[in-house]
């Protein structure tokens, strides 16, 4: 059973901020994904990384997966109000069959 | 192109009832997640489905849930003499096969059991 552990868990930071979560497990992925969510919504996806090592750029949002394919890190750049919610980090194996979440780091950015 | 279709959004059973929650998947998708989240929680992997199939169904209790996934018509999560421990968001994801692995989710279905 793949297990990703996120960190931290919770985070509140002040708009303007640099912040960086962490998904990290012992097992070897296929592709990893990020999500977030927003209450009473479901997640929605942000990226996809697949080779080791990749670095993915989505506005202030850096991804990267880690060369052996194990973990994953989201930077965000002077973080804003509308960053606020839970970031999901989800690892499908080598057959993309089954889709395993973390428990997410929950986000706060205080205007 | 409509998204993944949930129903009901909120629903409230008394312990003892049965709780039937719906989803039907984007179109031309035909694998569907059903996960679980509780409040401040993330999302706990449930069953995985295909059309008429079930392919893992290892994050689902044994007893008083299932879940089918029928050639026509939503996949249905069904729990059976529910418990005030069964109250929790229940999200379903689909996805195609062969494209990028992205799932698309519902907006969840609330059960509340009082």
């Amino acid at each position: 059973t793949q297990l990703l552990e996120q960190s931290p868990q919770f985070l509140s930071i002040q708009e303007g901020e640099n912040l960086t979560v962490y998904c990290n497990s012992s097992s070897v992925f296929s592709s990893l994904q990020w999500y977030r969510q927003e209450p009473g919504e479901g997640p929605v996806l942000l990226v996809t990384v697949v080779t080791g090592g990749e670095v993915k750029k989505l506005k202030r949002l850096t991804f990267q997966f880690g060369d052996a394919r194990k973990d994953s890190s989201l930077h965000i750049t002077a973080a804003q109000p509308g960053d606020t919610g839970l970031y999901l980090c989800a690892g499908a194996d080598n057959n993309n069959n089954d889709m395993r979440f973390g428990a997410g780091t929950r986000l706060t950015v205080k205007p | 192109n409509a998204g993944v279709m949930q129903n009901p959004r909120h629903l409230v059973r008394r312990r003892g009832q049965e709780a039937r929650l719906r989803c039907s998947p984007m179109k031309g998708h035909s694998h569907v997640y059903w996960y679980r989240q509780l409040p401040e929680e993330g999302l706990k992997f449930m069953v995985y489905l295909q059309k008429e199939n079930i392919i893992d169904e290892s994050g689902m209790p044994k007893e008083r849930f299932s879940a089918e996934f029928p050639k026509e018509g939503p996949s249905i999560l069904r729990i059976q003499q529910v418990v005030r421990g069964d109250s929790a968001a229940y999200f379903c994801a689909s996805f195609i096969t062969g494209g990028t692995g992205e799932l698309f989710f519902g907006e969840g279905s609330r059960l509340t059991v009082l």
